[in-house]
């Protein structure tokens, strides 16, 4: 059984477009994430939900928008795709908010193309 | 400021030699927890080993240990009897009991060679 999954696993668009990332987690976690991996492997935490409360925001456009609609999902949905928007999106898990022996369990990755 | 930084972005081991893996890190808190991932080819970010800030022991899972400096505030993985499939980039990463997220190093890209 897959801990965390995302879907879907490669999704190439046109600029401008608007497009929809699902991540489902059946750990029974409280917390979810969203991460951007550039091209250079660097990780960059996006937003954080506990029990569908938005913990964090970081500075992304406001294109993105994360919506939980129960602690087990959490979806990402962006808006007016950009070149730069090109990256591979991970979604992420834990037991409670990131402190203490909390490890994050990652999904296999969303790799987004925007030509 | 909590920072993670991995000084070595590409690094390459012999098949079944040891290779270690530097991270630094900086925190002003006193409790915390260190991670290390590995990402192979195929995208997945595995846990590889993790850390208690308190604990003096160096935590070990089969061939991967770690060498925990606390004054130092360093953190390497030593990876021995290198497989192929550790070929990965690998994340050095931590979290705090106090903050709402965990902090990843840039990643360093390990290739073993047969």
């Amino acid at each position: 059984d897959t801990a965390v999954s995302q879907t879907p696993k490669y999704l190439v668009t046109q600029m401008g477009n608007d497009k929809s990332i699902k991540c489902e987690q059946n750990l029974g976690h409280d917390t979810m994430y969203w991460y951007k991996q550039d091209s250079k492997k660097f990780l960059k935490i996006m937003f954080s939900y506990n029990n569908k409360e938005l913990i964090i925001n970081e500075t992304v456009p406001n294109r993105f928008s994360p919506k939980s609609p129960d602690k087990a999902h959490l979806n990402l949905h962006i808006n007016s795709l950009e070149l730069g928007d090109s990256a591979v999106y991970f979604c992420a898990s834990s037991q409670d908010r990131a402190g203490g022996l909390n490890t994050q369990y990652f999904g296999p990755g969303t790799r987004l193309t925007v030509l | 400021a909590q920072t993670v930084t991995q000084s070595q972005p590409e690094m390459s081991v012999q098949e079944a030699e040891t290779v270690t893996l530097s991270c630094t890190y900086d925190t002003s808190e006193n409790n915390y927890y260190l991670f290390w991932y590995k990402q192979p080819p195929s995208r997945q970010m595995i846990l590889v080993i993790r850390q208690e800030a308190y604990k003096q022991q160096n935590a070990t899972e089969n061939r991967f240990s770690v060498n925990f400096q606390k004054a130092a505030k360093s953190f390497s993985l030593k990876i021995s009897d290198s497989q192929l499939g550790d070929t990965a980039m690998y994340f050095c990463a931590f979290t705090t009991n106090t903050g709402n997220q965990f902090y990843f190093g840039t990643g360093t890209s390990l290739t073993v060679i047969p």
